[in-house]
């Protein structure tokens, strides 16, 4: 198991386009998170899943963003109608019950 | 409102010194705190954390202080190296939660 996996690492697209990432746990983890990290921040937690059930949501989610784990694997997270603001690093992190909290690589978005 | 704080945003050292990165938080409902480092383009790696229930952990050259009346923590490196230079994320989290809350990040820079 290679860790954490993302994709794409980066993404450049036109404001009002839709987007959607892909993020690979360590297949043991039962926990997947979905952060997201601008210029100077912290990461900030956007939602997260145990298993296929979404657990928790932050209001930073609006509702053009939406988040699924389909058979409790991996997970996509899709932002549509693309704004400048959505410009951040989209970081996935996965758990074993809460430990091992382990994050992958990130994508970059930016939007034009 | 910041629930985590990193006041420090960057910290020069010379190599062999020790560092000492602070963090400071306002949820007493916080009971378990993670040291991370990250390195540009890279998501954050784990680096050493502390239960509410001690009040020091140590890993190698990285010992994590807890002080919870002042709802302060930590992080010293000692001897600092060059291949240390990063940025580092104080974060928590408590029982009724399993997202982390993250600080906004100390740069520190290691020098010869």
């Amino acid at each position: 198991d290679t860790g954490v996996s993302q994709d794409p690492r980066h993404k450049i697209t036109k404001r009002g386009q839709n987007v959607t990432f892909r993020c690979d746990p360590i297949s043991e983890h039962n926990r997947l998170y979905w952060y997201r990290q601008t210029l100077g921040q912290g990461p900030e937690f956007l939602t997260y899943f145990q298993n296929e059930a979404q657990l928790e949501k932050s209001r930073l989610l609006s509702d053009r963003f939406s988040a699924e784990r389909p058979k409790g694997s991996f997970s996509t997270l899709e932002i549509q109608r693309t704004e400048q603001g959505d410009s951040a690093m989209y970081l996935c992190a996965s758990s074993l019950d809460g430990v091992d909290y382990t994050f992958g690589s990130g994508t970059r978005l930016t939007v034009v | 409102d910041q629930q985590v704080k990193q006041n420090s945003p960057s910290l020069s050292v010379q190599e062999g010194r020790i560092s000492i990165l602070n963090c400071d938080y306002t949820n007493s409902m916080f009971d378990y705190f993670l040291w991370y480092k990250k390195y540009p383009a890279e998501g954050p790696t784990f680096l050493i954390s502390i239960s509410s229930i001690k009040d020091k952990n140590e890993d190698g050259r990285f010992t994590v202080f807890l002080n919870k009346s002042a709802k302060h923590l930590s992080l010293h490196i000692v001897p600092s190296q060059p291949g240390d230079s990063a940025v580092y994320f104080c974060a928590a989290t408590g029982l009724d939660t399993d997202k982390l809350i993250f600080g906004t990040g100390t740069r520190l820079q290691v020098f010869p």
